[in-house]
């Protein structure tokens, strides 16, 4: 099974670029995701990279996959304080063809 | 277009009694997951539903929790009885099809404690 593992705490100044990272041990999957969760709320998905791409840019977020140290990460650009939640990273396991999460990072934006 | 709804929001019982969820997923949606995220963790899948049938409960503690989808629309979850270690957030997820996770949409949870 996958085993996803994201840095627990995140924490820059409002303006400031924000990158967080996951690292995933199989390889297999077709999707990779952001999800963003804010306090009391569900999961909302931010974006997503197919594996057979390096780069996503959608708006302020810029998403890079490096398939060979599998290792995917996502950039906020001029972070505001409406971007302050836990990010989760996240693969579709392929045999069960259901989501496999990280433990999130949680990104707080000092204003 | 509704999203998914859950009940309750929250829910407080004592260890050894029994609780049950309600998911309503979105009108169409062939896929509803069940997933529980421990304080702390990310999510994980309890069971996965394609219409009423079962595709995937490998990861649900059968011996106290039980779900169903009747008719392929609405689910409930049902834990018992509760341990501590069920206090967590239950998140329900529907998407059109199976597999199709870049559509996979999630209400807003029910926050369980148990005391």
């Amino acid at each position: 099974g996958e085993d996803v593992e994201q840095s627990l705490f995140l924490s820059v100044r409002e303006g400031d670029s924000s990158v967080i990272n996951c690292t995933y041990t199989d390889s297999s999957s077709t999707y990779l995701y952001w999800y963003k969760q804010e306090p009391g709320a569900g999961l909302q998905l931010l974006t997503y990279i197919f594996s057979n791409m390096d780069m996503k840019q959608d708006q302020r977020l810029t998403v890079l996959l490096n398939k060979k140290d599998k290792h995917l990460s996502l950039r906020i650009a001029d972070t505001q304080t409406g971007d302050s939640a836990i990010y989760f990273c996240a693969f579709m396991d392929t045999g069960r063809r259901a989501l496999t999460f990280g433990s999130g990072t949680r990104l707080q934006v000092q204003p | 277009e509704a999203g998914v709804a859950q009940s309750p929001r929250y829910k407080i019982i004592e260890k050894r009694q029994s609780v049950a969820f309600w998911c309503n997923p979105i009108s169409g949606h062939a896929t509803l997951y069940w997933y529980q995220q421990i304080l702390g963790q990310g999510p994980k899948l309890l069971i996965q539903f394609q219409n009423n049938g079962v595709v995937d409960d490998s990861q649900l503690p059968k011996d106290r929790f039980s779900a169903e989808r009747l008719k392929g629309v609405d689910s409930t979850l049902k834990i018992q009885p509760a341990k501590l270690e069920d206090s967590a957030v239950y998140l329900c997820a529907s998407s059109l099809r199976k597999g199709a996770t870049t559509e996979a949409f999630f209400g807003q949870g029910t926050r369980l404690t148990v005391v």
